[in-house]
């Protein structure tokens, strides 16, 4: 079965660059979720989009920007980087309609801020 | 602040026997539960999950438990098998103001399954 795909898996970065994780849900699912997982710690909840909409926000820096396109792919796109933003970023989905709304994650992006 | 509590970080026990892992919540409008494996490396994978109207869901050798009135779910894996092995994460969810379920997680609890 189709899982969340995200690239790249793995990006290096210095100070102050800017950049772009890219999810692919799983098809047909209508909900996409962002979320940052840094070392040694819980994964935190980004940010989430519902056909294409924002839906809900959680502890996303101002730096940190996100959208989801009409193929329902999302980005999410950091700027002014720093060295804290050293983490896993996962992608998720999920399909609104069931209810309880399990949610499927992606492999991850690696990214390091040097 | 933790709303999602797995208090033991680690779990060792042998193969053949039944694991227990905890989780607490403080968050009682949490209303769905989930249990994900986690390898290095890798993402979050589905285990089971459990509802708010239920004590008790299986799926093979995996079972989860609810108690409610004491915020307090578990995860039974019997047996255990050294392909077990893994960092588990509790996690609980509720309808946010957007529509969506967020999943809150705790820190998660590594299991090794000894040979």
């Amino acid at each position: 079965a189709a899982g969340v795909i995200q690239s790249p898996r793995h990006l290096i970065k210095e100070k102050r660059e800017t950049a772009t994780l890219k999810c692919y849900p799983i098809p047909r699912h209508d909900t996409v979720y962002w979320y940052q997982q840094g070392p040694g710690q819980d994964p935190q909840f980004l940010i989430s989009f519902y056909e294409k909409m924002q839906s809900d926000k959680g502890s996303i820096p101002d730096r940190f920007s996100a959208q989801q396109f009409s193929d329902y792919h999302s980005e999410l796109n950091m700027s002014s980087l720093e060295l804290g933003d050293s983490a896993l970023y996962f992608c998720a989905s999920s399909y609104r309609g069931r209810s309880g709304n399990t949610i499927y994650f992606g492999e991850g992006s690696w990214l390091t801020v040097v | 602040d933790q709303q999602v509590k797995q208090n033991s970080p680690s779990l060792s026990v042998q193969e053949g026997r039944i694991s227990i892992l905890n989780c607490d919540y403080t968050n009682s409008m949490f209303d769905y539960f989930l249990w994900y494996k986690k390898y290095p490396a890798e993402g979050p994978t589905f285990l089971i999950s459990i509802s708010s109207i239920k004590d008790k869901n299986e799926d093979g050798r995996f079972t989860v438990f609810l108690n409610k009135s004491a915020k307090h779910l578990s995860l039974h894996i019997v047996p255990s098998q050294p392909g077990d092995s893994a960092v588990y994460f509790c996690a609980a969810s509720r309808v946010a103001s957007g529509g969506s379920y967020i999943p809150t997680f705790g820190r998660g609890t590594s299991l090794i399954v000894h040979p």
